[in-house]
């Protein structure tokens, strides 16, 4: 079992469409990440968290520290938000992240 | 600001010959620098990552190796490079010093070993 794992892999959805992509990892962490990696492969990084909530525009990341859980939300989803979001985390303790496999998102028009 | 700067952008190599990618960063003194693959199809596996000049650790043993000559200078090399050695590859800076921050990532390498 990896120690982070995404859902959904693969997700298509309609412009404007309210989009959640989950992540849970199975190790206690310092902090976990979402990045978004574009078609072409650049990956910037949308979020950094170890607790609760953090807002940027019209995404959404929360965190559940004793579920070992987190989401990342999109409201009013756009065809420019079609991408590969990645869940990476890192360990207590630990110097590198564990990445999960990624989740596909498409947006159409 | 801070910049990172990675190339070259797409690289066809044969099998068996050298290979450099070369990482800067830019408006940040002693960041953490990383270097990472991802093969088609599968997540990022971390090759490298360095505190500091000349301290280089290695996650993934194989035919690679990493180099930090300057502070923020960071270069991925092969002797000889293998079919499996394709895929793409990132650079990656966090500030350094501190337990958690952000990755910033390069725009990547994507290397074909024929």
């Amino acid at each position: 079992k990896n120690e982070v794992e995404q859902s959904p892999q693969n997700l298509t959805a309609q412009e404007g469409e309210f989009i959640t992509i989950n992540c849970s990892y199975s190790v206690g962490i310092s902090a976990l990440h979402w990045l978004q990696q574009h078609p072409g492969g650049g990956i910037v990084s949308l979020f950094m968290l170890s607790s609760g909530k953090k807002k940027h525009g019209r995404l959404i990341a929360t965190i559940n520290i004793q579920e070992k859980h987190s989401s990342l939300h999109i409201t009013a989803s756009h065809p420019r938000d079609s991408a590969v979001y990645i869940c990476a985390v890192r360990g207590q303790g630990a110097q590198k992240l564990v990445f999960g496999q990624g989740t596909r998102l498409t947006i159409n028009p | 600001s801070q910049t990172i700067h990675q190339w070259p952008a797409t690289l066809v190599q044969p099998v068996g010959s050298p290979l450099s990618l070369e990482c800067t960063v830019e408006g940040t003194s002693n960041p953490n620098l990383y270097w990472y693959r991802q093969a088609a199809g599968r997540g990022l596996q971390l090759l490298f990552y360095s505190v500091g000049i000349g301290q280089i650790s290695s996650e993934v043993p194989q035919n690679l190796s990493a180099s930090r000559p300057q502070d923020r200078q960071f270069i991925l090399s092969s002797k000889k490079l293998l079919l499996s050695d394709s895929g793409f590859y990132l650079c990656a800076w966090s500030t350094g010093g501190y337990y958690n921050s952000p990755l910033h990532f390069g725009n990547g390498t994507r290397l074909t070993v024929t």
